[in-house]
């Protein structure tokens, strides 16, 4: 079974801290996805990135940033945390063959 | 750009009771069509997908759905709800290609009384 692990199942930050999301797929996947998502809005995608070293902004991506040093993980950084960004965020990988796989999530909480 | 719509927020049924789920979407390709299910506090799951032929599409845990083009919906079905079923339902849609960036519905919680 494809496997998408992420580091944390629960944070708690304060508001300015730089905070780092980790998420790690051990299958190979090309295409690595960071959602976040919040009640009656549904999963928005923030970054995605298709290969190494690669990214490109989703549909809200302010206030974030992504690296992708290689293939299996890819790293959801938040520069400086606002109560705003409190969520929960699921990392997703894919490939041409097998589709989406989440991550059990991580929710995020900023005071 | 693509997007989709789930008008239910919430939906409640008995257990074995039958259930549709709507879904509406926007895309001016052909669309590439999932529902995923998400358990409390987990991750979401793939129920089933649609990329082409056979409109009625199969999926895991007895879930089947129907994509119209004319009506540019993409409901799911079962026929007999069990209370493990309890859970939030989503719809997306992808680009072509299927599995690049996809497009979620805001989602359908669904609660099941005994």
């Amino acid at each position: 079974d494809v496997k998408v692990t992420q580091s944390s199942r629960y944070l708690v930050k304060r508001t300015g801290e730089k905070v780092f999301l980790e998420c790690v797929q051990d299958m190979d996947h090309e295409n690595m996805f960071w959602y976040r998502q919040d009640p009656g809005l549904g999963l928005r995608l923030i970054y995605f990135s298709y290969d190494v070293k690669m990214k490109e902004k989703g549909d809200i991506p302010e206030g974030y940033s992504v690296s992708r040093e290689k293939k299996e993980r890819f790293s959801l950084i938040l520069e400086s945390a606002s109560t705003n960004q409190t969520s929960m965020y699921l990392c997703a990988s894919s490939s041409a063959s097998y589709g989406y796989t989440f991550g059990s999530g991580t929710r995020l909480t900023v005071v | 750009a693509q997007s989709v719509t789930q008008p239910d927020i919430h939906i409640t049924v008995s257990e074995g009771a039958s259930l549709e789920l709507r879904c509406n979407y926007s895309y001016g390709a052909t669309p590439y069509l999932f529902w995923y299910v998400q358990s409390p506090g987990q991750g979401l799951q793939l129920l089933l997908k649609y990329f082409s032929g056979d409109t009625l599409v199969q999926g895991i845990k007895g879930f089947e759905a129907e994509f119209k083009r004319s009506q540019s919906s993409f409901n799911l079905r079962k026929p007999s709800v069990h209370w493990s079923d309890a859970a939030e339902y989503f719809c997306a849609v992808g680009l072509s290609g299927g599995y690049q960036k996809v497009t979620f519905g805001t989602g359908t919680k669904l609660q099941v009384i005994p």
